[in-house]
């Protein structure tokens, strides 16, 4: 079965940048977007489409891609950044979508 | 725009729990609606798709004998049903708007997401 793989946490100093990174095969044929997460919180929208970014979202976040790897990178990470995050994207039909495991980002 | 949900549900082993999804501040019948699950301390689990207008639907794998995905137009609403509950089906469940508005279109990707709806199952 497809899946998408995160790395379980990743840890960063205030104002450095973090980056977290999502693999799977179907990655080049289907978008991936991104959601924050906060506990007892729904997640929210932070990068959709690869790489745009919501208008309420900070230019802090960005997002790239690499054949089967996609990346969130936040650039001078605030205290605020904590929590965990989510890739999403689709199997190759687009029909079926499927979230990473997620990632706990921890500000040090 | 928000969605709203219904509230917690306590059901037990066996039993059917229906979750209704409010729309409101967009054309409610120009975007699909998502549903996912979460339960404690995991990730964002997908449930399926619904377009609130038509009868198009496609439920996750997982889920295809016991999950029901139907739409009130003039209440502005989705109901999400999963039948012959289990103990692992306790978890918060949310609906969540696709954001395409082109007919028939998903992007697959969400937002907003409705605050979520506690279903505990228990004996």
């Amino acid at each position: 079965s497809y899946e998408l793989t995160q790395p379980p946490s990743v840890s960063v100093s205030p104002g450095l940048t973090a980056r977290i990174t999502c693999s799977g095969d179907a990655l080049p044929t289907q978008f991936a977007s991104w959601y924050q997460q906060k506990p007892g919180q729904a997640p929210v929208l932070v990068i959709y489409r690869d790489n745009e970014r919501p208008s309420e979202i900070p230019e802090r976040f960005s997002g790239s891609r690499s054949g089967t790897t996609v990346t969130l990178t936040i650039s001078g990470v605030q205290t605020e950044d904590e929590g965990d995050y989510y890739c999403q994207s689709a199997d190759n039909s687009g029909s079926y979508v499927l979230f990473g495991g997620g990632t706990k980002l921890t500000v040090l | 725009v928000q969605l709203v949900q219904s509230g917690t549900e306590v059901k037990r082993p066996g039993a059917s729990v229906k979750i209704s999804c409010k729309a409101s501040g967009y054309t409610f019948t120009s975007h699909y609606v998502h549903w996912v699950r979460q339960a404690p301390g995991q990730g964002p689990e997908w449930l399926g798709i619904m377009h609130p207008s038509t009868d198009s639907r496609t439920y996750a794998q997982n889920f295809q004998d016991r999950i029901i995905m139907t739409s009130d137009m003039s209440a502005s609403t989705v109901y999400m049903e999963l039948s012959n509950l289990r103990s692992d089906d306790t978890a918060v469940y949310y609906c969540a708007r696709d954001v395409s508005a082109i007919t028939m279109v998903r992007a697959n990707w969400f937002d907003p997401w409705g605050q979520g709806t506690l279903v505990s199952v228990s004996p």
